[in-house]
């Protein structure tokens, strides 16, 4: 079946632009994550959702951040008034149930800041 | 804080060898370990996953192995090839912080044919 697939796949923004990553997780799992991965580092924990509930939002790294699922499917990573610091790629991931289970990613979204 | 480790950062071999990426973990209460490879450009495959309570876990010419009470992890892969030319990732999902990955830096392999 199909994976996790993100978009856009590549986003060029001007500094102080908002933007706005998609994340359609496998259908039917649970769980989804975000993850931020700079250049030549591991990807690093952005938030969590269970369903619709954000049950974590530890990792994200300012109040520009915010993250959405409202019908516990697709996911919207939204980044308000970038700064070139957010120059990362963005994963997703998702997961069949809670807890211990395997992560699903997708492809990212490679997200530069001029 | 549970922190992850990759040794080394980068290797070069020439096709055929086996060979072993290293991963340690600073805290040994995890639910599972899990590796994955990286294509420049692209997102992340899974490649195997151990439970805690399982030692070591196999899929064609990987071999992972866990020993939790030490905090290290191997990946081994036998008679390497070009096509396993990637960057490898190690993450653990730790106890205290529930659902999210912990990951390390990777492991940049090149396989020289």
């Amino acid at each position: 079946g199909a994976g996790v697939s993100q978009s856009p796949r590549y986003k060029v923004a001007k500094r102080g632009q908002d933007v706005a990553l998609r994340c359609d997780p496998i259908s039917g799992h649970v769980s989804l994550f975000w993850y931020q991965q700079a250049l030549g580092q591991g990807p690093e924990f952005l938030t969590y959702f269970q369903n619709e509930a954000q049950l974590d939002k530890s990792g994200l790294p300012s109040d520009r951040f915010f993250a959405e699922r409202p019908e516990g499917s697709v996911s919207t990573l939204k980044i308000q008034r970038t700064q070139q610091e957010d120059s990362a790629v963005y994963l997703c991931a998702s997961s069949p149930g809670q807890g211990v289970n395997e992560q699903y990613f997708g492809p990212g979204t490679r997200l530069t800041v001029t | 804080k549970q922190e992850v480790t990759q040794i080394p950062a980068a290797l070069s071999v020439p096709e055929g060898e086996n060979l072993v990426l290293n991963c340690s973990f600073t805290d040994s209460a995890i639910y599972n370990l899990q590796w994955f490879r990286q294509d420049p450009g692209k997102g992340l495959t899974s490649l195997l996953l151990i439970q805690s309570s399982q030692r070591e876990q196999t899929s064609g010419r990987l071999n992972a192995s866990l020993d939790k009470s030490s905090g290290r992890s191997t990946l081994y892969i036998a008679a390497s090839q070009p096509g396993d030319s990637a960057t490898y990732l190690c993450a653990v999902r730790d106890m205290e912080y529930g659902n999210k990955l912990v990951f390390g830096a990777g492991t940049i392999l090149r396989v020289k044919s």
